[in-house]
C-alpha cells in the first residue's frame, strides 16, 4: 500500500512570512496529489490538487508543486494569515484503478501562524 | 446547508456497548465513504459505498463493525461490543462518483467522536 509521509510535523511562522509543507509517496501509480485542511472540530476539506500531467498549480495564496521523479509534491502558502492556522493532510493516489477510491492520508502538518 | 452532516456529533458509552452512528451525504453524491481518524493521526480509510452497494472494506473493519447504506442515500456505522480501543473520530465523504481515471473530490462531514469508558 501506499506509504505517504509529510515534514515538518509542526511548523509555526509569523502572520504574513510563507509556509510549506512537503509529501513524500511511495506508490509511483499515484497520480493525483491533493492537500486537505482540518480546523479544530471539522472534517477535512479540499484546499488544491494537481495531476501528473502538470506540474504546479496556483489558486491566490496557496500552490502545489510536484516532482514526480522524486516522488514528493509540496503546499505552498504565502502571505499567511491567522486563519490558515489547521492541520493540513496530503492525499495522494492514482486514479485509474477501479475500485481503489480511498484516500490514504499522510502523517499531518499543524500550521500554526504567530500574529 | 448542503454539505455532509453526521449525527450525533458526540458519543460517550461505555466498554461492551452498542452504538450507531448515521451520514447524511450531499444530495445526488452516489458514493459514501466512513473513515476513523485517532488523535494526532490522518484518517484511516473503513469502508465505501457506490449507491446501496458496499465495494471496499478496509481490515480495520473487524467484525464487530457494521456499514450499512440500504436506499443509496443515508449510512449507518454500528459497532457492536465497543472496545477502549474504538475510541476515535468517525469522519464520513460523500463523492459524485465520477468514472475512474477522473478525479472524484470527497467531500468530509464534521464527523462524529467516540469515547469509551
Amino acid at each position: 500500500g501506499e506509504n505517504v509521509e509529510q515534514h515538518p510535523s509542526t511548523l509555526s511562522v509569523q502572520e504574513g512570512d510563507s509556509a510549506v509543507i512537503k509529501c513524500t509517496y511511495s506508490d509511483s501509480a499515484s497520480n493525483y496529489f491533493p492537500w486537505y485542511k482540518q480546523e479544530l472540530g471539522k472534517g477535512p476539506q479540499l484546499i488544491i490538487d494537481i495531476r501528473s500531467n502538470v506540474g504546479e498549480k496556483k489558486d491566490q495564496r496557496i500552490a502545489v508543486t510536484l516532482n514526480k521523479t522524486a516522488k514528493h509534491f509540496s503546499l505552498h502558502i504565502t502571505e499567511t494569515q491567522p486563519e490558515d492556522s489547521a492541520v493540513y493532510f496530503c492525499a495522494p493516489k492514482p486514479l485509474t484503478n477501479f475500485g481503489n477510491e480511498k484516500l490514504t492520508f499522510g502523517t499531518g502538518t499543524r500550521l500554526t501562524i504567530i500574529p | 446547508d448542503t454539505g455532509v452532516s453526521q449525527n450525533p456529533r458526540h458519543k460517550i458509552t461505555k466498554r461492551g456497548q452498542n452504538v450507531t452512528f448515521r451520514c447524511d451525504p450531499i444530495s445526488e453524491h452516489n458514493r459514501l465513504y466512513w473513515y476513523r481518524q485517532t488523535l494526532g493521526q490522518g484518517p484511516e480509510f473503513l469502508t465505501y459505498f457506490q449507491n446501496e452497494a458496499q465495494l471496499e472494506k478496509s481490515r480495520l473493519l473487524s467484525d464487530r463493525f457494521s456499514a450499512e447504506r440500504p436506499k443509496g442515500s443515508f449510512s449507518t456505522l454500528e459497532i457492536q461490543r465497543t472496545e477502549q480501543g474504538d475510541s476515535a473520530m468517525y469522519l464520513c465523504a460523500s463523492s459524485l462518483g465520477r468514472p475512474s481515471g477522473s478525479t472524484d473530490t470527497q467531500y468530509f462531514g464534521p464527523g462524529t467522536r467516540l469515547t469509551v469508558l
